[in-house]
């Protein structure tokens, strides 16, 4: 099945840096990478997403790039405030399958993204 | 539009005993999915549903079964709960389309003594 390996485990930076996080997955079927943001309590929460036709997307300070021949995917956060603090999860899915699958979701491990003021 | 929604949002039990958690998805939303989340696992699925069939499972024992109803409401149930059981067990639920996003309820905390 599909393996999902997410890099750093944590990630500490001072406001206003940037931060980048890596995911490689296994399965070259995967055509779907959500990355979710979960806050300590909270439910993860998605804030972005690429399909595997696209090679980035952007949304203000959140960037995602797929490099699908290496099967690896970035989430990029430019400007980070103290709320970006949280635990970032990427994931990978073959959406759509067959007709079988739309809520299927491996996730890599996490990391730990904390902002310093 | 409300969001995914789970009852209870606690609870804890005595190994041996079983549990059933339940999940309302979004309005429109047919495909239900269920999650595990663990410190040391992290979030592993469970199995998915849409149109009251198992469509997906993940890798749990029998012990880990579930169900949707019509109206696309779901249920999960562990039997003989483990220590190991305890977990926050989250649902989350999607439209049956290529490329749908995946949204999350605020998940059921269990905890087994």
């Amino acid at each position: 099945g599909e393996n999902v390996e997410q890099h750093p485990s944590t990630l500490s930076v001072q406001e206003g840096d940037s931060a980048v996080i890596k995911c490689t997955y296994s399965d070259s079927a995967s055509n779907y990478f959500p990355w979710y943001k979960q806050e300590l309590g909270k439910r993860p929460q998605l804030i972005i997403d690429i399909r595997s036709n696209v090679g980035e997307k952007k949304d203000q300070r959140i960037a995602v790039t797929l490099n699908k021949t290496a099967k690896h995917f970035s989430l990029h956060i430019t400007e980070t405030q103290p709320e970006d603090s949280a635990v970032y999860f990427c994931a990978a899915s073959k959406t759509g399958a067959g007709g079988t699958s739309y809520g299927k979701l491996t996730f890599g491990q996490g990391t730990i993204l904390t902002v310093h003021p | 539009k409300a969001g995914v929604t789970q009852t209870p949002r606690y609870l804890i039990k005595t190994r041996g005993q079983q549990v059933t958690l339940s999940c309302s998805p979004i309005s429109g939303h047919r495909s239900v999915s269920w999650y595990q989340q663990t410190p040391g696992q992290g979030l592993q699925f469970l199995f998915e549903y849409f149109s009251e069939t198992q469509r997906n499972k993940g890798n749990f024992p029998g012990r880990f079964s579930g169900r949707q109803f019509s109206n696309s409401r779901s249920e999960m149930n562990v039997s003989t709960l483990e220590l190991g059981d305890s977990a926050l067990y989250l649902c989350a639920s999607s439209l049956v389309a290529s490329y749908s996003d995946v949204f999350f309820g605020p998940g059921t905390r269990l905890t087994v003594l």
